[in-house]
């Protein structure tokens, strides 16, 4: 079974610092590789992904991830933070091939909270 | 092109009862997951419709079931509530490939359900 491990529960930032949370999974074959973010009150939006090619991916809002296959991971970044940038990240991954590339398992969440 | 609907929006039950959440996805697209979403557990994954089949399946009880229509719209039923049902139920909607972009799913706002 796959799983997706966030090692960073809740970061805290000052405007302008830069930004990297974890992102470990767990999955024998190859996968599609996903950011999520949940902005306070709102529902879940897509920040980036992966496929294939080239491992640096840029998101919307300036986020980049970068998938490192010999490590499982799967990086965001972002060099300037912004408060508007507060809410919960999610990494999720599901299979890239089969009939369960529908089912995506999720991380457990970064809070980020950045103060001005 | 319209996101990903969900009705109701709020609801609230008690012990014992039944409900029922929809979920409209986006248009051209035949896949449809549901997710349950808690502080304790995170996003974990119910089941998954695609052409009016239940193609994928989480590890909840048969209290939860769900079924598609032709249109793609999905239900999500929830028998004999408890209080651990509470939670925020996405449905997300995708094209329903098994690579790729045709697996990219897009989230609703959510039905919050609370069980009294």
């Amino acid at each position: 079974a796959q799983s997706v491990s966030q090692h960073n529960h809740h970061v805290i930032l000052s405007e302008a610092a830069s930004l990297e949370l974890g992102c470990n999974y767990s999955y024998g074959g190859t996968v599609n590789l996903f950011w999520y973010v949940q902005y306070p009150g709102q529902h879940l939006q897509l920040l980036l992904k992966y496929f294939s090619g080239d491992p640096l991916v840029k998101g919307i809002k300036g986020f980049e991830a970068e998938f490192i296959k010999s490590k499982f991971s799967f990086n965001l970044r972002k060099p300037s933070v912004q408060w508007s940038d507060t809410a919960e990240y999610f990494c999720a991954v599901n299979p890239s091939l089969g009939g369960t590339a529908s089912k995506l398992t999720f991380g457990t969440g970064t809070r980020l909270q950045v103060t001005l | 092109k319209a996101g990903v609907t969900q009705t109701p929006r709020y609801l609230i039950k008690t012990r014992g009862q039944q409900v029922t959440l929809s979920c409209s996805p986006i248009s051209g697209h035949r896949s449809v997951s549901w997710y349950q979403q808690t502080p304790g557990q995170g996003l974990q994954f119910l089941f998954e419709y695609f052409s009016e089949t239940q193609r994928n399946k989480g590890n909840f009880p048969g209290r939860f079931s769900g079924r598609q229509f032709s249109n793609s719209r999905s239900e999500m039923n929830v028998s004999t509530l408890e209080l651990g049902d509470s939670a925020l139920y996405l449905c997300a909607s995708s094209l329903g490939g098994s690579g790729g972009r045709s697996s990219e799913q897009f989230f609703g706002p959510g039905t919050r359900l609370t069980v009294l």
